[in-house]
C-alpha cells in the first residue's frame, strides 16, 4: 500500500523559514509524481499553492517555493507570516490514481 | 472566475445513498475532468475518482467501486456524486475537485467548498 508520508505539524516564528515535506512509503517521490502543495483552513476549499513540483500558482506569493529534497518533495515558506498559519497538504500523481498526504498543520507564533 | 458550488450538508440513516451536486462556473464545463475526494474526521483525503463531462466517461478508486456512481448534466454544467449503502464510516467531507491536464502538469486546480455527508442512526 503507497502512503504518502508529512510531518503531521510545524512550527514557526513570524518572519522566519520553514520546510515541509512529502515523502512516499515505499518509495522515493520524483517529479514524475507531479506532487502539488494545498494550503487548507476549516471550513474553506483548499488552494493551489505549487503544482508540478516547483510552478506557483497564479496569485501565489514568491516567498512559497516547491522542490525536491533528496527523495522528498518539499514545500518552502519563506518570511512566515501569521495568515499562512493553516493546514498544508501534498498529493502526488501516481498514473492511474491520485494520493494524499496527511497533511502538516503550521502554526506561525 | 472558476468555481465549484456544491450542495448542502446532508444527514443519512446506514444503508441509505446521499447525492451531491458540483455546480461549475467560470469556464467551459465540458473542457476539464470533475473529480471526488473526501475527508473522513481524523483521517488523510481520499480519491474516489473521476467524470469527463463531455463523455460521461468514469474512473472509480478500487476501494469504493460498485458503491459510487459520478453522473453529470451538461446543460447544468453540473456533475454529482452517489454513495450507496451507506455506514458510518462514509462519514466524511465530499469534495468535487477540477483537473488540469497539460505537458507539464497534472493537478487540481479549483475545488468546491465541500458538502458533509453525516451517516448516523
Amino acid at each position: 500500500q503507497t502512503v504518502v508520508t508529512q510531518e503531521p505539524s510545524f512550527s514557526v516564528s513570524p518572519g522566519g523559514t520553514v520546510t515541509l515535506t512529502c515523502g512516499l512509503n515505499p518509495g522515493s517521490v520524483s517529479t514524475n509524481y507531479y506532487p502539488t502543495w494545498y494550503q487548507q483552513t476549516p471550513g474553506q476549499a483548499p488552494r493551489t499553492l505549487i503544482y508540478s513540483t516547483n510552478s506557483r500558482s497564479s496569485g501565489v506569493p514568491d516567498r512559497f517555493s516547491g522542490s525536491i529534497l533528496g527523495n522528498k518533495a518539499a514545500l518552502t515558506i519563506t518570511g512566515a507570516q501569521a495568515d499562512d498559519e493553516s493546514e498544508y497538504f501534498c498529493v502526488l500523481y501516481m498514473g492511474a490514481f491520485w494520493v494524499f498526504g496527511g497533511g502538516t498543520n503550521l502554526t506561525v507564533l | 472566475q472558476v468555481q465549484l458550488v456544491q450542495s448542502g450538508a446532508e444527514v443519512k440513516k446506514p444503508g441509505a445513498s446521499v447525492k451531491v451536486s458540483c455546480k461549475a462556473s467560470g469556464y467551459i464545463f465540458t473542457s476539464y475532468a470533475i473529480h471526488w475526494v473526501r475527508q473522513a474526521p481524523g483521517q488523510r483525503r481520499e480519491w474516489l475518482g473521476w467524470i469527463i463531462p463531455s463523455n460521461g466517461n468514469t474512473k472509480y478508486s478500487q476501494r469504493f467501486k460498485g458503491r459510487v456512481t459520478f453522473t453529470r448534466d451538461t446543460s447544468a454544467s453540473t456533475t454529482y456524486m452517489e454513495l450507496s449503502s451507506l455506514r458510518s464510516e462514509d462519514t466524511a467531507i465530499y469534495y468535487c475537485a477540477r483537473v488540469t491536464v497539460d505537458v507539464t502538469a497534472i493537478f487540481f486546480d479549483f475545488w468546491g467548498q465541500g458538502t458533509l455527508v453525516t451517516v448516523s442512526s
